[in-house]
């Protein structure tokens, strides 16, 4: 049982916007940022998203981060196939003193 | 070209011990605060622990707290990971992570290694 919750999978067609939820508590993604991983099939995770919304440089703006509370989401517009991956939220937690990820999103381009 | 290259996976036995490294190269290690994440064979990621740049700041996961020791040598621009009393559990690939910030307390992780496995069994 992962401290932050996502859906455990996600899918769309290319073209379309999918969003991807994190759900956490006050001690985490209410009083600190949250990031976004994208991990492909056989490779290591890599930075998406940093600081609740800002893109590294080399991401494209076609990937998006939001929070809200305790909430935090995920989106992507114009759908492609190479986006099929997994997809984790993580964030500081003040009342664990340590780091958590929520369990992943796999997301599926039909 | 920021680079990590993790080392000294294998296979030990329960209750066994084995020392993971991670050598940096491509950016001033001793600036940025480094972390150690696993994930198990078909699971999600896992946060294990991370260091300040200047290494005085340490954090660990509840299940790894007092069996296992991160530690870093910034004149090696190299982290470790001491693994003792290992379980079955522990079995994953590790992989070391580069924070952006200097501060222990980030999950924002920049730069990741390849991974090493850890494979726990009698």
């Amino acid at each position: 049982q992962s401290v932050l919750t996502q859906p455990p999978s996600a899918s769309g067609t290319p073209g379309q916007r999918v969003t991807i939820s994190c759900s956490g508590s006050s001690s985490n993604i209410g009083s600190n940022t949250v990031n976004w991983y994208q991990q492909l099939p056989g490779t290591a995770p890599k930075l998406l998203i940093h600081s609740n919304d800002q893109r590294p440089s080399g991401v494209p703006d076609r990937f998006s981060g939001s929070k809200s509370r305790t909430s935090a989401s995920l989106a992507i517009n114009g759908l492609q196939s190479e986006d099929e991956a997994d997809y984790y939220c993580a964030a500081w937690d003040d009342r664990l003193n340590g780091g958590v990820f929520g369990g992943g999103t796999k997301l599926t381009v039909l | 070209e920021v680079q990590l290259v993790e080392s000294g996976g294998g296979l030990v036995q329960p209750g066994g011990s084995l020392r993971l490294s991670c050598v940096a190269t491509g950016f001033t290690f001793s600036s940025y605060a480094m972390s150690w994440v696993r994930q198990a064979p078909g699971k999600g990621l896992e946060w294990v622990s991370v260091i300040s740049g200047g290494g005085a700041s340490t954090y660990y996961a509840d299940a790894v707290k007092g069996r296992f020791t991160i530690s870093r040598d910034n004149s090696k621009n190299t982290l470790f990971l001491q693994m003792n009393s290992l379980r079955a559990e522990d079995t994953a690939v590790y992989y070391c992570a580069k924070g952006r910030v200097a501060v222990g307390s980030t999950m924002s992780l920049d730069y990741w290694g390849q991974g090493t496995l850890v494979t726990v069994s009698s």
